[in-house]
């Protein structure tokens, strides 16, 4: 089993919808966050969160929120979907000592 | 802030060709660098990483080292396989920031028999 786990795996919603992708870790990790991938332009960090009460804006946070609702869940929600928040959606961890980060396998999600 | 620059692909080579992607960075501090590889349809597997200068990080047969004084962390294998075609991307994580790992936009490689 993964360690680091996302659901779901591939969503399509239409414009205008709600919608929320998971994560949960088995690591014991303190440290996630969720990033989106966008051909030609890498990986971009959306939020991230320190503790169950501590969750900071990345640099794309607009359109975006969270919830960390244990240490080893922290959920990403679309609250009104568009079209150009189509991408791969990455959950991830690291230890609080270790500068290691460890990715889910990845959530695919398309707003039509 | 911290960035990182890799070239651009895409990339082809044919199997055994020697290949190198460059990677040069700008960090506060002493930052962590990284590859990581995304093989076709899956997610981002930590390939390397080195955490002080001159290390050198290795795995699967790729080698990158920690320079310093060029602000690089160039990956390199010397006999390519048509197994490694993927997705390379190189990061850095550096206490000026968290910890937080930046980017860069990824160089896909493409290993023809």
């Amino acid at each position: 089993d993964a360690d680091v786990t996302q659901t779901p795996r591939n969503r399509i919603t239409k414009t205008g919808k709600r919608i929320m992708l998971e994560c949960s870790q088995t690591k014991g990790h303190d440290r996630m966050y969720w990033y989106r991938q966008d051909p030609g332009l890498g990986l971009r960090l959306i939020y991230y969160s320190f503790d169950v009460k501590d969750i900071n804006k990345g640099e794309i946070s607009d359109g975006y929120s969270v919830s960390r609702q244990a240490q080893a869940k922290f959920s990403l929600s679309l609250e009104s979907a568009i079209p150009n928040q189509t991408a791969l959606y990455f959950c991830a961890t690291r230890s609080r000592t270790g500068n290691t980060i460890y990715f889910g396998e990845g959530s695919w999600l398309t707003v039509v | 802030g911290d960035s990182v620059t890799q070239m651009e692909g895409p990339v082809t080579l044919s199997e055994e060709a020697f290949l190198t992607i460059n990677c040069t960075y700008t960090a506060t501090g002493y930052p962590s660098l990284f590859w990581y590889v995304q093989y076709p349809g899956e997610g981002l597997q930590l390939l390397l990483k080195a955490t002080k200068a001159d290390d050198k990080g290795s795995n699967k047969g790729f080698e990158a080292t920690y320079r310093k004084e060029t602000t690089s962390f160039h990956l390199e294998k010397g006999s390519v396989q048509v197994s490694d075609s993927a997705v390379y991307f190189c990061a850095l994580s550096a206490l000026g920031s968290n910890y937080k790992l930046t980017f860069g936009k990824g160089t896909l490689l493409t290993v023809n028999p």
